[in-house]
């Protein structure tokens, strides 16, 4: 069974900051994908970022970065330079790609995350 | 470009009554997923599937049922509705083909209050 854990239910940030999301995850998978969304207050889920459990270099994708520690199974998501458009609820995901989990994307509880000016 | 289509956008259901959320993709995706997310929480997997006639439970499927007789159809049906199913609902899909790496899009999700 695959568990993904986020344990910052909040966060408070100031604009032009930087901004660490945790996630750790569990699997016994041999291959995985590890994914960030943003859910803004009006309740759409944005993609933002994607790690695969075998890629050499950490994914960027402008001010997001994703730091992968697979020994330590951890995918922190950073956003540099926040901004107030920046305030929503994060959540990190996973889906494994083995027989009793092929495909199943699960998330975990979320980080809520308020850019102050 | 419709995406991924989820009707309807909001509902109220009777304790005991039962109804269908529809969900549809235009994107020819293998996979589709159903979700649930209560207030102020994460997304639950409800239930899952590969492809069409292949469906699999995710974490709570209690409550639930699902079929995709075609690749773009995926509902998700509610049997003798119960207050504990009110949330807002979000069908996701996939496209799979040999990696974990591509990312799911979302509807834009069903809000349905159980009274």
């Amino acid at each position: 069974a695959q568990k993904i854990t986020q344990t910052q239910p909040g966060m408070f940030v100031q604009e032009k900051e930087a901004v660490t999301l945790d996630c750790t995850y569990d699997t016994s998978d041999p291959s995985y994908g590890l994914f960030w969304y943003k859910q803004p207050s009006s309740g759409e889920m944005i993609f933002l970022i994607y790690q695969g459990s075998y890629d050499q270099q950490n994914a960027t994708e402008g001010r997001y970065s994703l730091n992968f520690q697979k020994a330590r199974k951890s995918a922190n998501l950073v956003i540099s330079a926040s901004q107030l458009g920046d305030s929503a609820m994060y959540f990190c995901a996973m889906r494994g790609w083995a027989a009793d989990s092929w495909g199943k994307l699960q998330f975990g509880a979320g980080t809520q995350v308020v850019v102050t000016p | 470009n419709a995406g991924v289509t989820q009707t309807p956008k909001f509902r109220i259901l009777k304790i005991g009554q039962s109804m269908t959320l529809q969900c549809t993709q235009d994107m020819n995706h293998n996979y589709m997923y159903w979700y649930r997310q209560d207030p102020g929480m994460g997304l639950k997997l409800i239930y899952y599937s590969v492809g069409a006639g292949i469906t699999d439970k995710g974490e709570v499927p209690n409550g639930y049922n699902v079929s995709r007789s075609t690749t773009e159809d995926f509902p998700l049906r509610l049997e003798l509705a119960a207050p504990s199913q009110t949330s807002v609902y979000f069908c996701a899909s996939s496209v799979l083909t040999g990696t974990p790496n591509t990312e799911a899009f979302f509807g834009q999700g069903t809000r349905l209050t159980v009274v």
